[in-house]
């Protein structure tokens, strides 16, 4: 696609439920990276994919958290048994070359309730 | 891990006014962008700029690789420039961004 597509705009969920978050990057791109930005806050890195494998999964915060990738396209990012401390932006982000010329999504606004 | 501040951390300015944002980082990087994220969150990429001075418009930044910092100027500040604007960088054999503080700016009429 044009740009990189993040899927669904908002979620709110109740405190102990699992969400799937979705991200579609832009066609071709091989690597492919999760954020979180906090209310207020700057962006934290959570996962990054290279193809379909995930070379760096040192952001991810818990054992709740987890993110796959298939096809070398479209990744999905799991949290199980949601916090209200997991409210926050999830950006994703896709790259031709990993580390270079990042492109991000409009983000999922997470809401734990 | 590499630190990576901004400064300053809040701005305002009167639409028209000229503003330098910086960026200081701890460590040497194979990578330096600078992002807007606009009032409805949207991460723009503003220059991709490890080295040296680039120009968009209104826009330019340099960075000082051996001496560790980036530059943002913006020009004849308009009222679309609010948000926040952060540098990011990549060092090492890593792939991720790291991302400073960010630079709330606030341009009025």
């Amino acid at each position: 696609g044009a740009g990189v597509s993040q899927s669904p705009s908002n979620k709110v969920t109740e405190k102990g439920k699992d969400v799937e978050l979705r991200c579609d990057p832009i066609s071709g791109h091989t690597a492919l990276y999760w954020y979180r930005q906090s209310l207020g806050q700057g962006l934290e890195f959570l996962i990054y994919f290279q193809g379909n494998s995930a070379p760096d999964k040192s952001g991810l915060p818990s054992d709740r958290f987890s993110a796959e990738r298939t096809g070398g396209s479209v990744s999905t990012l799991t949290i199980q048994r949601t916090q209200q401390e997991d409210s926050a932006v999830y950006l994703c982000a896709s790259s031709l070359v990993e580390g270079f010329g990042y492109t991000f999504g409009s983000g999922t606004r997470l809401t734990v309730v | 891990g590499i630190q990576v501040e901004q400064s300053p951390p809040d701005l305002i300015l009167q639409e028209g006014a000229n503003s330098t944002l910086r960026c200081n980082f701890s460590d040497s990087v194979n990578n330096l962008q600078w992002f807007h994220q606009n009032p409805w969150g949207q991460l723009i990429n503003l220059f991709y700029i490890p080295s040296g001075t680039k120009q968009n418009g209104r826009l330019s930044a340099t960075t000082v690789a051996t001496e560790r910092y980036s530059l943002l100027y913006i020009s004849s500040s308009q009222t679309t420039d609010s948000g926040v604007y952060f540098c990011a960088v990549v060092t090492g054999t890593a792939s991720k961004l790291t991302f400073g503080t960010g630079t709330r700016l606030q341009v009025t009429l």
